[in-house]
């Protein structure tokens, strides 16, 4: 079955650790995005990439890192420099420059302890 | 400036009432796709519906149903006869010409449908 997954689904972590939100799709997808829940806030951009070795700042990308090397995998890390890390992460893909609708996986909800 | 907005932040109705969830957006774009999502409480996103700026035919799939208009830039979602299975959070949102396939998307509406 094509999709995208996220792992883990429920991840702690204390203050002062880096920690990496794990997204990865098999539907061939060229563009991929994560973002960020918190209640009442909607969905806010954190990055996104559309092509392998290259990626962009989205809204709130301050105190977050990401990676693309590979075309199927898209992680994120969340750094100690993250004033306030605990939220939902979403991450979603889409095919590249055809406005369709982005696909999202199930989601990582991080807490700080 | 808000570019789309969502302006009811949750709504309660009986079970079998029909709701009507608003969505206003902003754009420049003469060319541009908006969408609406739900969100059940599991998390994660379900895609509902892609429309594009130039076809402003009103859409029908069930219960659910959507009207566009141009007009007054407004995307709105109708559930006809709702069951308490459309709990969860709508959004509505937007994506714009040469922004990387960005979408903008709205802070939401939580439906509350009570049995």
């Amino acid at each position: 079955d094509g999709g995208i997954t996220q792992s883990p689904k429920y991840l702690f972590r204390k203050e002062g650790q880096n920690v990496t939100l794990s997204c990865e799709q098999n539907l061939n997808h060229d563009a991929m995005y994560w973002y960020r829940q918190d209640p009442g806030q909607g969905l806010r951009l954190i990055y996104y990439s559309q092509i392998v070795n290259d990626f962009q700042k989205g809204d709130i990308a301050e105190g977050y890192s990401v990676s693309r090397e590979k075309k199927e995998s898209f992680p994120l890390t969340v750094t100690s420099a993250q004033k306030n890390p605990t939220a939902f992460y979403l991450c979603a893909s889409t095919v590249a420059g055809a406005y369709n609708e982005q696909f999202f996986g199930p989601g990582t909800r991080l807490t700080v302890l | 400036a808000q570019k789309v907005t969502q302006a009811q932040t949750e709504i309660s109705v009986v079970e079998k009432e029909d709701v009507t969830l608003d969505c206003v957006y902003e754009t420049r774009d003469t060319t541009y796709y908006l969408f609406w999502y739900k969100q059940p409480p599991s998390g994660e996103l379900v895609f509902l519906i892609r429309r594009n700026s130039f076809d402003e035919q009103n859409e029908i799939s069930g219960r659910y149903s959507w009207n566009f208009q141009k007009s007054t830039s407004s995307f709105n979602f109708t559930i006809t006869a709702s069951q308490v299975v459309d709990s969860a959070v709508y959004f509505c949102a937007l994506s714009e010409m040469n922004r990387d396939d960005k979408i903008i998307f709205g802070k939401g509406t939580r439906l509350h449908i009570l049995p």
